[in-house]
């Protein structure tokens, strides 16, 4: 069972709509948990990061929380642009080098 | 300077041949992992090195599947008798350290095609 899940599996809104993606974990313990974005035929490319102490991270119109109590994390996309369209990929870091994937979610914004 | 570079880009190849995938991570990155990733699905790990060595090789499914780093730099993923379930996009990335802040900056992979 994958330790990382991610919902919604897709979304499409409208450009200039808000949009928050979720997802719960229960790696344990864990190092820190990042977002990613990974456009079509391409690598991830991180886009947050926040350790165990941390509850919010933002990057212009991205924010991630985290709840590490309930082992929760969400990514909300203010004012959402064409380009906003991607993969956004949780991934928890386990103590140690290894990260853990969750399978992502697919945002399509369209005009 | 450059990101993390990968080729070829795509591979096809028939059931049962041998394959090499090439990673060249940013200069000056210490560790380099390999990823797999099939369709609809996240990343899954494979190996990472710390420099030459294999830090951890915990991820590669059997022992058809082999990765070498013999300088340090560039990375080789070998898979020997290929078969249609290694048909995936095999991501490489790179980082400067092992830390847990440290950031991985992917390639853009090479999509292995078995048929």
């Amino acid at each position: 069972k994958n330790q990382v899940e991610q919902s919604p599996q897709s979304l499409i809104i409208l450009e200039g709509k808000n949009c928050t993606l979720q997802c719960n974990y229960t790696v344990s313990p864990f190092s820190n948990l990042r977002w990613y974005k990974q456009d079509t035929g391409r690598g991830p490319v991180s886009l947050t990061i926040m350790t165990f102490s941390e509850n919010t991270k933002s990057n212009g119109r991205y924010t991630a929380t985290l709840d590490a109590d309930t082992k929760q994390s969400s990514l909300h996309i203010t004012a959402s642009q064409l380009s906003d369209s991607a993969s956004y990929i949780c991934v928890v870091r386990e103590y140690g080098n290894k990260l853990v994937f969750g399978a992502g979610t697919i945002l399509r914004v369209k005009s | 300077g450059a990101g993390v570079s990968q080729t070829p880009s795509n591979k096809v190849t028939e059931k049962g041949k041998y394959v090499e995938l090439r990673c060249d991570p940013i200069s000056g990155h210490t560790a380099l992992y390999w990823y797999r990733q099939s369709l609809g699905q996240g990343p899954e790990f494979l190996i990472y090195f710390q420099g030459t060595g294999a830090a951890d090789d915990s991820g590669l499914p059997n022992d058809r599947f082999f990765a070498v780093r013999p300088e340090g730099s560039v990375s080789t993923l070998k898979i020997q008798r290929t078969e249609r379930g290694d048909s995936a996009v095999y991501l490489c990335a790179s980082s400067l350290g092992t830390g847990g802040l440290d950031t991985q900056y992917f390639g853009p992979g090479t999509r292995l095609t078995v048929l």
